[in-house]
C-alpha cells in the first residue's frame, strides 16, 4: 500500500515568489492536513481538507492557501514568499476528518526562501 | 490560545537508561496521540489514548493519559540507540490536532 507522497521534496525560491506543493494521500483516505515544521516553532497546523472542503484552518496569513481535488489529492500554495516561510511542509492523510484518526505523514517538502 | 507543552525539550541518556517525556495541555483533550520522528524523517504514529487514566504499553514504551485528560506521558524503559528521535504528543481540544513542542532524545551508546 503506497504511503503519502509529497512533491517536490526540495525547492529553493526567492522572496516574493510563490510556490505550490502537492500531496497525494493514501488510497481511501479523504482527509488531508498540512503542517509547517520549523526548528523554533515545531509542528504547526495549517489547514485540513476533507471531501474537497476546507474543514479547519490554523493561524496562518492568507498567503497560505490550499485545495483538495475530487481524487483527494491536495495542493497548498504560498504566495509572496518571505524568508520566514523556510520550513519543512508536511502533509498528513487520514481516513476520517477531525481529531480522531491516526495521521499518516509524507516525507515533506523542504522549502528554502532566499 | 491552546498550547500543548512538552518537557524536557532535549534529553540525553546513556543506552540502557530510562527516559520519560511529559505533555501538558492548557485545556482538556478528547484524546491524545503520540508520534516519533527520526532525524531527517517524518512523524510516525505510535499510539492513541482516549480514556481518562488510560495506560497502554508497547514493548518498552508505556503511555499514560492523565485523569483530567490534560496531561500525558511516554516512558521508555532501557533505551536503545533505535529510540533516537523526537517524540511529539498531539491533542485535539477542538477539531484539529495541536502538536506539542516535542522532546528530542539522544541515546549515547
Amino acid at each position: 500500500k503506497a504511503g503519502v507522497t509529497q512533491t517536490p521534496r526540495y525547492l529553493i525560491k526567492t522572496r516574493g515568489q510563490q510556490v505550490t506543493l502537492s500531496c497525494s494521500p493514501i488510497s481511501g483516505h479523504r482527509s488531508v492536513s498540512w503542517y509547517q515544521q520549523t526548528p523554533g516553532q515545531g509542528l504547526q497546523f495549517l489547514f485540513e481538507y476533507f471531501s474537497e472542503t476546507q474543514r479547519n484552518k490554523g493561524n496562518f496569513p492568507g498567503r497560505f492557501s490550499g485545495r483538495q481535488f475530487s481524487n483527494s489529492r491536495s495542493e497548498m500554495n504560498v504566495s509572496t514568499l518571505e524568508l520566514g516561510d523556510s520550513a519543512l511542509y508536511l502533509c498528513a492523510s487520514s481516513r476520517q476528518t477531525g481529531n480522531t484518526g491516526e495521521l499518516f505523514f509524507g516525507e515533506g517538502s523542504r522549502l528554502t526562501v532566499l | 490560545g491552546q498550547q500543548v507543552m512538552q518537557i524536557p525539550q532535549y534529553q540525553h541518556v546513556q543506552e540502557g537508561e530510562d527516559f520519560t517525556t511529559y505533555c501538558n495541555s492548557s485545556t482538556t483533550l478528547s484524546n491524545i496521540q503520540w508520534y516519533k520522528q527520526r532525524p531527517g524523517g517524518h512523524p510516525v504514529f505510535l499510539i492513541q489514548l482516549v480514556k481518562s487514566g488510560e495506560v497502554k504499553k508497547q514493548k518498552r514504551l508505556t503511555f499514560q493519559f492523565g485523569e483530567a485528560k490534560k496531561n500525558s506521558s511516554l516512558h521508555i524503559t532501557a533505551t536503545q540507540t533505535t529510540d533516537v528521535g523526537t517524540y511529539f504528543c498531539a491533542g485535539p481540544p477542538g477539531n484539529q490536532f495541536y502538536f506539542g513542542t516535542g522532546t528530542s532524545l539522544t541515546v549515547i551508546p
